[in-house]
């Protein structure tokens, strides 16, 4: 059973505050590191797939890094909004193409 | 519009009575996923689909089994719920094996309820 694990597990931030949370992951047979987003009553929508160390993507306010070596990756949210609240997870796919998830760090953000 | 649909959004079912989640998908995509995830776990992978070939993962209780009768439709099935089987229920879909460079694309989830 691969380890994947997210942290913090919950958070809570004001509306403008900006915050990063982690994704740690085996960081042998590494293929490739998804996020993905999932709001209430919705379905989890993909973010990012990073394969190669160093990797940095960004989307709007959202971003994340990569680092393969150390098995772990950051998201950070810039001026966080009421509207990124949801619970972000991260999924490590290894060689053998198996994918398995964190538990998610749920954000929620304080008008 | 909505590319993978689960229905129905909520099910509630009797203890030991079978139940059937359904999942389809205009995506045209040739892998597909059930995972379940019980509160603040992690989605665990249950079995996929590659083509028609079915792949189960080796803790899968053998209370669970799964259809699919063509590309589009994807079934999950209970045969005898018990209380620990109430999870929320999502399907998954990709265009090939997960590659490096794919995501994958959900649906929005059955919550299940047994009573």
């Amino acid at each position: 059973i691969l380890n994947v694990e997210q942290s913090p597990q919950s958070l809570h931030v004001q509306e403008g505050d900006s915050t990063n949370f982690t994704c740690s992951f085996p960081s042998s047979n590494f293929y490739a590191l998804h996020w993905y987003r999932w709001e209430t009553a919705k379905s989890p929508e993909a973010l990012f797939v990073m394969t190669l160390n160093g990797d940095e993507k960004k989307k709007g306010r959202i971003s994340a890094t990569l680092n393969t070596k150390e098995g772990y990756s950051y998201l950070y949210i810039k001026g966080s909004q009421p509207e990124d609240s949801a619970t972000y997870l991260c999924a490590f796919l290894d060689s053998a193409r198996q994918l398995t998830f964190g538990s998610g760090t749920q954000l929620t953000v304080l008008p | 519009d909505a590319m993978v649909i689960q229905n129905p959004r909520y099910q509630v079912t009797q203890f030991g009575k079978p139940v059937t989640l359904s999942c389809s998908q205009t995506l045209n995509h040739n892998v597909m996923y059930w995972y379940q995830q019980k509160s603040s776990q992690a989605p665990k992978l249950l079995f996929h689909y590659y083509d028609k070939d079915f792949n189960n993962e080796a803790d899968t209780p053998d209370n669970f089994q799964s259809r699919r009768p063509n590309t589009s439709f994807c079934f999950l099935d209970i045969r005898s719920p018990g209380l620990g089987d109430a999870a929320m229920y999502l399907c998954a879909t990709t265009r090939g094996h997960t590659a490096g460079n794919q995501p994958q694309h959900f649906g929005d989830g059955t919550r299940l309820s047994i009573l």
